[in-house]
């Protein structure tokens, strides 16, 4: 089984601002993928961003790029210019390859906060 | 549809009775994802439909929950004799059909078990 792992339970910062959200996962997979889920006050869950772990290039769209460490086992993302929208919770997710049987196994979230 | 739908957005139910929560997946996901998501936590993945295929249950709860999809596209959520620690926000999700496609979620049903 897999598991993962957000340590950072809330954090603020000021609009503009860059942040980065941790996340750390465990698993004896070679394949899979990586999400980040946000959730703003509406309870929406939103897809931000998605990893492929055979992929060596980080993902990003937009203002939002992830650093990728896979020997690390290491998922974060960074938030840059951020917004008052901004301001959610974000959920760290893993899905093996061949997916289906296990869905999606997500972290327990961040609270990020974004101040005027 | 545009979106996942999910009805009804709220429930409140006395302990002891049933419910049905509803999923309208998007039009052409062949995949169709439950997931439960207590208060202050991640979603939990209970099970998944591939068309009308269950191939597993074995993320749901207990033998009080099951769930349905009788003709590939919508889903039904059933618990039977529910308790208060059912109470959460239950989550569909459908996805094009790929074992590793990305999941898109519906809005959410929020039980409420007194």
């Amino acid at each position: 089984a897999q598991t993962v792992t957000q340590s950072q339970p809330e954090m603020s910062v000021q609009e503009a601002e860059t942040v980065t959200l941790s996340c750390t996962y465990d698993t004896s997979e070679s394949n899979y993928y990586l999400f980040w889920y946000k959730q703003p006050p509406s309870r929406q869950m939103i897809l931000v961003i998605r990893q492929e772990a055979y992929k060596q290039q980080n993902a990003t769209e937009n203002r939002f790029s992830v650093n990728f460490q896979k020997a690390a086992k290491s998922f974060s993302l960074k938030i840059s210019d951020s917004q008052l929208g901004d301001t959610a919770m974000y959920f760290c997710a893993f899905m093996k390859g061949g997916g289906g049987a296990d869905g999606l196994t997500f972290g327990k979230g961040t609270h990020l906060i974004i101040q005027p | 549809g545009a979106g996942v739908s999910q009805s009804p957005r709220y429930k409140v139910t006395k302990r002891g009775q049933d419910v049905t929560l509803r999923c309208d997946p998007i039009s052409s996901h062949a995949t169709l994802y439950w997931y439960q998501q207590a208060l202050g936590q991640g979603p939990e993945f209970l099970t998944y439909f591939n068309y009308e295929a269950q191939p597993d249950k074995s993320g749901l709860p207990s033998d009080r929950f099951s769930a349905e999809r009788p003709e590939g596209s919508i889903s039904t959520l059933t618990i039977q004799r529910t308790e208060q620690r059912d109470s959460a926000m239950y989550r569909c999700a459908s996805s094009l059909g790929g074992a590793t496609d990305t999941q898109y979620f519906g809005p959410g049903t929020r039980l409420t078990v007194l």
